[in-house]
């Protein structure tokens, strides 16, 4: 069965640090990753997808992921986090979007 | 454009009653789905429609759960008598076809009491 794991429940970062949000992931074939937003009373929102191609995937918002095989990780990154970007973060795979748990990112003032 | 829209936003009842939740789709969008997120964890789909036809209902609850989406537009997703444990959030998201970005409504929000 395809699935995604994020090992972090919670993320704390100060304003301006960079900000990385983990994501495993275990699928047979080659699969389709993708991340979304979550804020409060507000629906999902899509950040970015890998499908195929460059490792490297930029998103909305100024994130990015990067795709690394060997390791089937999928982990979301910002160099620069806001304060805005405060909110729940999910990983998903596969285009029946099995989530992961999700991710809930705090950025401090 | 339009998102998608689902009402109503929130629903609380009684269990043992019928409930009923509405989605219409972003326009040209053939694949629709519903989702259930418990408080605290990641979207479960439930059922995925291409067009007017159910292709993956397999996590659908088939006893107390149904859905329709009659002319492959908007759906409804019903639940039959209604459990403590159905209290969650319903989603209900599009696609211009499968495998693609998904778009989310702002969901509804269901107290079983």
């Amino acid at each position: 069965a395809q699935s995604v794991a994020q090992p972090e429940d919670q993320v704390n970062v100060a304003e301006g640090n960079p900000l990385t949000v983990k994501c495993t992931y275990s699928v047979s074939g080659n699969p389709y990753l993708f991340w979304y937003v979550q804020y409060p009373n507000r629906g999902l929102q899509f950040l970015l997808k890998y499908i195929t191609g460059d490792n490297l995937v930029k998103g909305s918002y100024g994130f990015e992921a990067e795709f690394n095989k060997s390791q089937t990780s999928f982990h979301l990154k910002k160099p620069s986090a806001l304060v805005s970007d405060s909110a729940l973060y999910f990983c998903a795979v596969d285009h029946k979007l099995s989530f992961g748990a999700g991710t809930t990112v705090t950025v401090r003032a | 454009e339009a998102g998608v829209v689902q009402s109503p936003r929130y629903k609380i009842i009684e269990k043992k009653q019928p409930v009923a939740f509405w989605c219409n789709p972003i326009s040209g969008h053939n694949t629709l789905y519903w989702y259930r997120q418990n408080l605290g964890q990641g979207p479960e789909l439930l059922i995925r429609y291409e067009n007017e036809e159910a292709v993956d209902d397999s996590q659908l609850p088939k006893d107390r759960f149904s859905a329709e989406r009659l002319k492959g537009v908007d759906s409804t997703l019903k639940i039959q008598p209604a459990e403590l444990g159905d209290s969650a959030v319903y989603l209900c998201a599009s696609s211009s076809s499968a495998g693609l970005v998904q778009f989310f409504g702002p969901g509804t929000r269901l107290t079983v009491l």
